[in-house]
């Protein structure tokens, strides 16, 4: 258990509604990334907060989605006017500490957009 | 695009073999992981090597690193059934960029 939970662990949508994600991190992770993993491929990098700040986005992050990390705590992840496309597993990681360099996963929610 | 290519894409082994995989990606990196993935979880932190180390252990685990070679090798020593995974690599770019550039993994399957 990395201490990391991400709510839900399964969405179904209809193209063109609007999803929202949570992932809540332990305490001490004062980082904490979004990755996104289609099937058969590695996690591919959307985004990642230092403390309350996005400090970085990947251009896969289309003007559709959006992040926060309010207070510095749990994050949520919203994407607008979904797309079939968008179907995916959204994993979070949180780093331990300050300098470690290693991310700790949560389960991922996945999505399918139909 | 994915920093990280893993070799093979597929292995399947006898409980209490060795399973070894590779590594190799492109650019200079300041650290390089591995991680494992159960089918339609999330992913599990194995180890974390540094660009100046050469070769680290973890329990049945060990991991070479080649930085002139631009690539790595994780070998799990007298696999379990449950040992059956998929295996990525990750790296990190500098010292200032955290992100994770993932390969598409090895898929290793342990026949009891």
């Amino acid at each position: 258990d990395t201490g990391v939970s991400q709510n839900p662990r399964h969405k179904i949508t209809k193209r063109g509604q609007n999803v929202t994600f949570r992932c809540d991190p332990i305490s001490e992770h004062n980082r904490l990334y979004w990755y996104r993993q289609t099937l058969g491929q590695g996690p591919e990098f959307l985004t990642y907060f230092q403390n309350e700040a996005q400090l970085e986005k990947s251009r896969l992050l289309s003007d559709r989605f959006s992040a926060e990390r309010p207070k510095g705590s749990f994050s949520t992840l919203e994407i607008q006017r979904t797309e079939q496309g968008d179907s995916a597993m959204y994993l979070c990681a949180g780093e331990p500490s300050e300098g470690s360099y290693e991310q700790y996963f949560g389960p991922g929610t996945r999505l399918t957009v139909t | 695009s994915q920093q990280g290519e893993e070799d093979p894409q597929a292995l399947s082994i006898q409980e209490g073999e060795n399973a070894t995989m590779n590594c190799s990606y492109k650019t200079s990196i300041n650290n390089l992981q591995w991680y494992r993935q159960n089918s339609g979880r999330g992913l599990v932190h194995l180890i974390l090597i540094r660009s100046n180390e050469r070769e680290k252990h973890s329990g049945r685990l060990r991991v070479t690193l080649d930085t002139s070679k631009k690539s790595s090798s994780l070998l799990i020593t007298a696999s379990r059934a449950a040992d059956t995974a998929s295996y990525f690599c990750a790296t990190d770019a500098s010292f200032y960029d955290y992100k994770l550039s993932f390969g598409a993994g090895t898929t290793v399957t342990v026949r009891a």
